[in-house]
């Protein structure tokens, strides 16, 4: 199944804010929006946020998402060490009943 | 607290089947749709497959269709998934997780996960 589409790596300074993003299709996120998840080498993923910007509880505010058309951003701000981890993005595909997912992007934390 | 732990994995030869167990705790399991994700060692996140609350409803990832099955037994707590024809490719480890009711795709909660290795 064709996934979302993420740049594979982004480096930031401590302090920087980051933005990634998230590339679909109007068949995924531009129908439904995007979900984020952050996995740190060796965990289990943790929700972050979804439906463009709504956080679990105890996820920081220093992590946002937005949507603007089929692409889907994730915004953290004030980096910090331990933010670094691979970031996901995931959506439902209206066309293909299907989960799809992006490839994932390291951030790597100055 | 929520938990959902998953059992099941281990080393099995290319042709062979395995069964993964999800143990799940701390919510009402029967009102939740669920899902098995895999991750191959070093790669991204596959979605594998997922199933209504009541089972009405199961999907399956083309990558694993006619070769996996996904079940439930909501009096247990549990989640299942059968795989047979196990391919080398399957090799993952594989998390069960829950979807945040109403929200399709939004991955609540994960289990820790089981690592399932297909080699001869």
């Amino acid at each position: 199944q064709a996934g979302l589409t993420q740049p594979p790596s982004v480096s930031k300074d401590l302090r920087q804010t980051a933005t990634l993003t998230c590339t679909g299709n109007s068949n995924n996120i531009g129908n439904q929006g995007a979900a984020w998840l952050q996995q740190h080498q060796g965990h289990p993923p943790r929700l972050l946020s979804y439906r463009n910007n709504n956080r679990p509880s105890g996820i920081s505010e220093r992590f946002s998402a937005s949507r603007s058309g089929n692409t889907a951003s994730l915004t953290i701000t004030g980096l910090q060490a331990e933010d670094e981890a691979d970031y996901y993005c995931s959506a439902w595909d209206t066309s293909l009943n299907a989960v799809v997912f992006g490839g994932g992007t390291k951030l790597t934390v100055l | 607290e929520v938990q959902l732990v998953e059992s099941g994995g281990g080393l099995v030869q290319p042709g062979g089947s395995l069964r993964l167990s999800c143990a799940a705790s701390g919510f009402t399991f029967s009102t939740y749709s669920m899902n098995w994700v895999r991750q191959a060692p070093g790669k991204g996140l596959e979605w594998v497959s997922y199933i209504t609350s009541s089972s009405g409803n199961i999907y399956y990832a083309d990558s694993v269709r006619g070769r996996f099955t996904m079940s439930r037994d909501n009096a247990k707590n549990s989640l299942y998934l059968q795989m047979n024809g196990l391919r080398v490719e399957d090799t993952a480890v594989y998390y069960c997780a829950s979807w945040l009711s109403g929200n399709p795709s939004v991955f609540e909660h994960w289990g820790q996960g089981t690592l399932v290795t297909v080699s001869s």
